[in-house]
């Protein structure tokens, strides 16, 4: 099996609002990550978890938040957004390096937000 | 740093026939991963084919297949028998190690068009 799941799958919220985004995987993988990909433009690493803790902010606004609760799970909070980042937010895992052969990223359908 | 180049912005392909879709890239890595992934307009990444920078045979997945050219640093994607639903965006990828985590480094991205 090699799915990832994301809910939901469309995402409109004022920019007072507080939501969140949920990604799920259950392929053992210890690595999970956020992209942000704007229409026509590869995808925008935002963050990186292994083994549950954050490895990798990549300087993203503190309006998101990412948690890890567990091996399984990882969700993106989002609180006081802008138009801007409308987009198409997609969630991936893969192995962690240690004692894995292949690391490809395997990703989720993605959450289309969009800001008003 | 890395860097991924995809020249082709769009390609077109008449129905069964194959197509090159080219990629570049540059690193100082020694060990290094090269991915394709798919994007259909639904918006899931699809992972498609891995060659790793030690691999000494070319990869292939079915009708996928990597012209992998070390010293050119070139890392190009074959498609074969072309089909209507091969209709997406292409976009090749840099794969290095950070911490325990993977982190890729994605090219601009080929829209590629299949004519009946």
């Amino acid at each position: 099996d090699t799915e990832v799941t994301q809910t939901p799958k469309h995402l409109v919220m004022g920019m007072t609002n507080k939501k969140s985004l949920k990604c799920e995987q259950h392929m053992g993988h210890r690595a999970m990550y956020w992209y942000k990909q704007k229409a026509k433009k590869p995808p925008e690493l935002m963050f990186v978890y292994s083994y549950e803790k954050l490895s990798i902010n990549e300087s993203v606004p503190s309006r998101f938040s990412p948690e890890c609760p567990n091996s399984s799970l990882l969700n993106l909070h989002l609180h006081a957004l802008q138009p801007e980042d409308s987009a198409l937010y997609l969630c991936a895992s893969s192995h962690s390096i240690q004692g894995a052969q292949s690391y490809e990223q395997y990703f989720g359908p993605g959450t289309r937000l969009t800001v008003t | 740093a890395q860097k991924i180049t995809q020249t082709q912005p769009g390609m077109f392909v008449q129905e069964k026939e194959a197509v090159t879709l080219d990629c570049t890239y540059d690193t100082s890595d020694p060990s290094y991963g090269l991915f394709w992934y798919k994007q259909p307009s639904s918006g899931e990444m699809i992972f498609l084919i891995y060659q790793g920078s030690y691999d000494q045979q070319n990869a292939t997945e079915g009708r996928y297949s990597l012209n992998f050219q070390k010293a050119r640093k070139s890392a190009n994607l074959v498609i074969s028998a072309s089909q209507l639903g091969d209709s997406a965006m292409y976009f090749c990828a840099m794969g290095n190690s950070s911490g325990s985590a993977r982190q890729l480094t994605f090219g601009s991205g080929t829209q590629l068009t299949v004519l009946p």
